[in-house]
Order: C-alpha cells, then sequence, then structure tokens
C-alpha cells in the first residue's frame, strides 16, 4: 500500500501568507495525485488533480507541483474562504489512499 | 453540474447489515467509475471501494473485503453500497463519489454502527 503523509497537520496563517502543504508518498508514484478542499459538516472538494491540473473553477490562488515521492500544494495569497482542511489523495495504485489532513487556521 | 444523493443511513446494530444508495444525475452515470469513500467522526477520509461502468470490476479496501459489496444499476442511474457484519469502526459518513481522475462528491450518508 501506498501511504499518504502530510505535513504539517495543522497550520496557522494570516490572510495574504504564503502557504504550503507537503504529501510524501511511501513509494514513487505515478502524478495521480489529488489535493481536496473540506470544510466542517462539508463534503470535500477537488481543487488539483493530476498533481498540477487546476480544476475548473478553482482560484488561481491555489496549485499544486511535485513528482515521485513528495508533492505539494501552495495557496500563493491565503484569503478568509481558505481556512479549511486540506486532503491529498493517491489514484496510482489500490488500495487509494488519502493523506491524514493539513487543517488551515488563524 | 454533478449531483449525486445518498440515502440508506441510519442506527445499525454491531453484526447487523444496511444498504447505502446513491441516485446521480447531471451526467452520464454509464460513463464512469463510481466509488465509496467514508470519514470517521473526527477522522480523515478512507476510499473503501471502486466498480466500473459496467459492473464488472471491483475493488475494496482490504478491511471491508468479505463484507461489504459495490454494485450499481445503470438503467437507475444509482450506485449501492451493501454493508454486512457490520462494526463498530465502520461507523462514519459515507460519500458516494464519481471518479473522473479525482473524486466529485455526494453529500454523505451518516452510518452508525451501535448497540
Amino acid at each position: 500500500d501506498i501511504q499518504m503523509t502530510q505535513s504539517p497537520s495543522t497550520l496557522s496563517a494570516s490572510i495574504g501568507d504564503r502557504v504550503t502543504i507537503t504529501c510524501r508518498a511511501s513509494q514513487s508514484m505515478n502524478n495521480w495525485l489529488a489535493w481536496y478542499q473540506q470544510k466542517p459538516g462539508k463534503a470535500p472538494q477537488v481543487l488539483i488533480y493530476q498533481a498540477s491540473t487546476l480544476e475548473s473553477g478553482v482560484p488561481s490562488r491555489f496549485s499544486g507541483s511535485g513528482s515521485g515521492t513528495e508533492f505539494t500544494l501552495t495557496i500563493s495569497s491565503l484569503q478568509p474562504d481558505d481556512f479549511a482542511t486540506y486532503f491529498c489523495q493517491q489514484s496510482d495504485s489500490y488500495p487509494w489512499t488519502f493523506g491524514q489532513g493539513t487543517k488551515v487556521d488563524i | 453540474d454533478v449531483h449525486l444523493v445518498e440515502s440508506g443511513g441510519g442506527l445499525v446494530q454491531p453484526g447487523g447489515s444496511l444498504r447505502l444508495s446513491c441516485v446521480a444525475s447531471g451526467f452520464t452515470f454509464s460513463n464512469y467509475y463510481m466509488s465509496w469513500v467514508r470519514q470517521a467522526p473526527a477522522k480523515g477520509l478512507e476510499w473503501v471501494a471502486n466498480i466500473n461502468q459496467d459492473g464488472g470490476a471491483k475493488f475494496y479496501v482490504d478491511s471491508v473485503k468479505g463484507r461489504f459489496t459495490i454494485s450499481r444499476d445503470n438503467a437507475k442511474n444509482s450506485l449501492y453500497l451493501q454493508m454486512s457484519s457490520v462494526r463498530a469502526e465502520d461507523t462514519a459518513v459515507y460519500y458516494c463519489a464519481r471518479w473522473n481522475g479525482y473524486f466529485n462528491w455526494g453529500q454523505g450518508a451518516r452510518v452508525t454502527v451501535s448497540s
């Protein structure tokens, strides 16, 4: 199984900050990696897929990069609506797995 | 717009059974892999099962193999999860999701396993 380890688990930031979340895979994988945002009581929403492709309608301040075992989600300038929990997810091999989440708060 | 609506959640006793349903709209259901993903209370996300477009291929996480069965009815635009021999650790919100290289999610159905 590919284990996905996110860091940090929590992140305190301010409006306008540049934020980077890292997801490390336990073995090298292809770029079948997605990033999701989840707000309390709501279903997750996709931000990035195939490691770096921005989903339609997602603000351009979100970007994804990486390959092999290390992937990153960057928010270039944190906005009030971005305070949420972020998850990475690999679909390179079964069982598909998620990172444990990164909570971004003030 | 992709629209997925789950139903069938509720309280079930350990060892019991429950069937979740998901009705899809806004896309051609028969063209897509479909999935179930769950989230235990205050926990992360766990992929549970996948089914291919015609239902001929199914994949499960080890913890539910032999207990849960994913199925679909393309004529009814519906996805199902038959849960049997449930355990306390199956307590979670269960999301129906369309797979398009990433998940598009329903609103979730809460399942509580407790005596």
